[in-house]
């Protein structure tokens, strides 16, 4: 079974900032996501990447950078966190943009 | 650009109901459509795909047919159980782009 971790699980950070979310997959996948869920939003892509050092805006990239140093490892990067950027992040790896398999999710609160 | 729309945010149903969640879809060519459950606490998992018009995806007994002409892929399940109770995601995977765009999402609660 595909094996994506994310952490830490949940984060409390104060607005101005700078917040970290890591994701690491063990599933040798070329592409990984990054989402974020709101309520009445479902997931909105954030970044996503296929492909070590390269990084793409997804729909939702303002206010947050992306880090692919390896095949393994994508970053998720907020520089000056807001209160608004308060919600559940998910990230996902797959071997083509199809069948996607997500982490646990790490819940970010901004105070 | 690429958009789904889920026009359900809360379905409530009784035990051996019959489903349906409605899925439609704005892409241009032919995109690669899914079906994700989600449980409390826990990430997306994938349900099944559909990735030509009039394939009809499936698994534990819910199913979709990829509809080109109306551009749907909606969900429908015969008899619920309360186990099923989980927010149901569509999703289409861009041929342009390399994006997974997903719906908002609707939460599927049945009631014993």
């Amino acid at each position: 079974e595909a094996a994506v971790t994310q952490s830490p699980r949940s984060k409390v950070a104060v607005t101005g900032g700078k917040v970290t979310l890591s994701c690491h997959q063990t599933n040798n996948h070329d592409y990984m996501y990054w989402y974020r869920q709101d309520t009445g939003h479902g997931l909105r892509l954030i970044h996503y990447s296929y492909v070590a050092d390269s990084t793409e805006k997804g729909d939702i990239p303002d206010g947050y950078k992306a880090s692919r140093p390896s095949q393994e490892n994508f970053s998720l990067i907020l520089e000056l966190a807001s209160l608004s950027q308060t919600a559940v992040y998910f990230c996902a790896s797959s071997r083509d943009n199809e069948r996607l398999f997500f982490g646990h999710g790490t819940k970010l609160s901004v105070l | 650009g690429d958009s789904v729309t889920q026009t359900e945010g809360q379905v409530a149903l009784s035990e051996e109901d019959f489903l349906t969640i409605h899925c439609n879809y704005s892409a241009s060519g032919y995109p690669a459509l899914f079906w994700y459950v989600q449980y409390p606490g826990e990430g997306p998992q994938f349900l099944f795909r559909a990735s030509r018009d009039k394939e009809k995806g499936s698994s534990r007994g819910f199913e979709a047919t990829y509809d080109k002409g109306t551009t749907s892929f909606h969900l429908r399940k015969a008899s619920v159980q309360e186990s099923d109770s989980a927010v149901y995601y569509c999703a289409l995977g861009s041929s342009n782009t390399n994006k997974v765009v997903f719906g908002t999402g609707t939460r599927l609660q049945v009631l014993p």
